[in-house]
């Protein structure tokens, strides 16, 4: 079975500072990666998504992810915040055979600062 | 814009009760999912559906069923609730294809006294 690894529960940054938040998966399979973002009281919504080809995606806010296989990660970053960007953000995995049956991780709340 | 409707945002159950939880999407979605968030565990699978009448158990199916009558409604029913059930719950569909993005509803809020 897959699973997710989040490492940081929260991160603090000032805005306009980069950030990267990190995503670790386990699978002996190909997968799916998604990354998913919680706004408060709010249900979650797709950031972006690693299917296959480049692994480098980006989403229309700034933000990016990188897929690396070797090292079987697919870290979040964003080189310059807003405040807008505090809430806290999913990482999830399918297998690529296995329908859309996400498995999450345990979330990292950044929360942005002036 | 996809919507998925949850019928309630808060919920406040004494324990025991039969407790249902419904949810709804526009979109002619075939799959429906039911999650539980709860904090520093992040978002655990109870239930999913592939299509009307089907059902899957996920990680976490303990204390829960479902039912799915219909395709665009997904319901979650805690038979006899219990305090440790007190939790943000999360239905979500999406189109068939590994590949498809969830779309999720706002949440409902349980809270079992």
């Amino acid at each position: 079975a897959q699973s997710v690894t989040q490492l940081d529960s929260q991160v603090p940054v000032f805005e306009e500072a980069p950030v990267e938040l990190r995503c670790n998966y386990s699978s002996s399979v190909s997968v799916y990666l998604f990354w998913y973002v919680q706004y408060p009281n709010q249900g979650l919504q797709l950031l972006l998504k690693y299917l296959s080809g480049s692994t480098l995606v980006e989403s229309i806010n700034g933000f990016e992810a990188e897929f690396n296989k070797s090292q079987t990660s697919f870290h979040l970053r964003k080189p310059s915040v807003h405040i807008s960007d505090t809430a806290e953000y999913f990482c999830a995995v399918t297998l690529t055979g296995g329908g859309n049956k996400l498995t999450f991780g345990t979330g990292t709340q950044l929360k942005v600062e002036l | 814009d996809v919507k998925v409707t949850q019928s309630s945002r808060y919920l406040v159950k004494r324990t025991g009760e039969k407790v249902f939880l419904e949810c709804v999407q526009d979109m002619d979605h075939e799959n429906m999912f039911w999650y539980r968030q709860d904090p520093g565990l992040g978002l655990r699978l109870i239930y999913f559906s592939y299509d009307v009448k089907m059902k899957e158990k996920g990680d976490i199916p303990e204390g829960y069923s479902v039912s799915r009558e219909k395709k665009e409604r997904f319901s979650l029913i805690l038979e006899s609730a219990s305090t440790n059930q007190t939790s943000m719950y999360l239905c979500a569909s999406s189109p068939t294809g590994g590949w498809s993005p969830l779309h999720f509803g706002n949440g409902t809020r349980l809270t079992v006294t």
